[in-house]
């Protein structure tokens, strides 16, 4: 059982308003990635981090932004939200050197009104 | 550069049925391939992973692959359908054990009684 955990699960705020999506995961792991999901279920990389202090952007371009300050730590935030930021955002975890499996967090469903 | 095709975006069996999910990778290096499974409202979970070694590789849930490196391909296998296996199958590749994955745009499985 994969220890990353996602908050909020669901989320739904007006067109403005500013959102950091959680992700936190318990297993050490310096690799941290978010990806977004289209409803054709299509995933698509947008922030990743390989350790503390280190962020860069993935190949979907996003205008989220996101820190890593603590090792278990990766929030993303949306400083202000609009229609086209409804989709589900799923937070994973790799170790850095292992057999290369991400682990998942169970997602935070944004629908922004 | 690193790509992976799944062939159909929809595959309906019948329970008890052969399952096969199709996956064609490209890879510049040996790769590393991965079948995760998605269960509604949940984030992605690994079925079972290629490194090296075995080229038939055995999942959780009576799934397996076979990695031919011939035909670049990763199909995931499984003998007899069971309703529990309705869900969205995603095939990924990463060139090493820490860098980042590509994902398929997902197969959604159907499971008729």
């Amino acid at each position: 059982e994969a220890d990353i955990y996602q908050t909020p699960r669901y989320l739904v705020i007006g067109t403005g308003k500013k959102i950091t999506l959680e992700c936190s995961q318990t297993m050490g792991h310096d690799k941290m990635y978010w990806y977004q999901q289209d409803p054709g279920m299509e995933l698509h990389l947008i922030h990743y981090s390989y350790g503390v202090n280190s962020t860069e952007k993935g190949d979907l371009s996003s205008e989220s932004t996101v820190s890593r300050i603590r090792t278990e730590h990766f929030p993303l935030t949306l400083e202000s939200a609009r229609p086209s930021h409804t989709s589900q955002y799923l937070c994973a975890s790799r170790q850095g050197a292992g057999t290369g499996e991400l682990f998942f967090g169970e997602g935070s469903r944004l629908t922004v009104l | 550069a690193q790509s992976v095709t799944q062939l159909g975006s929809h595959v309906s069996v019948s329970e008890g049925a052969l399952v096969l999910l199709r996956c064609n990778y490209s890879s510049s290096v040996p790769p590393y391939l991965f079948w995760y499974v998605q269960y509604p409202n949940q984030g992605l979970q690994l079925l079972l992973k290629y490194t090296t070694g075995a080229t038939l590789v055995k999942g959780i849930n009576g799934f397996e692959a076979e990695f031919k490196k011939s035909e670049t391909s990763f199909h995931l296998t499984k003998p007899s359908a069971h309703m529990s296996d309705a869900a969205e199958y995603f095939c990924a590749v990463s060139e090493t054990n820490a860098g980042k994955s590509t994902f398929g745009d997902g197969t959604t499985l159907t499971v008729k009684p």
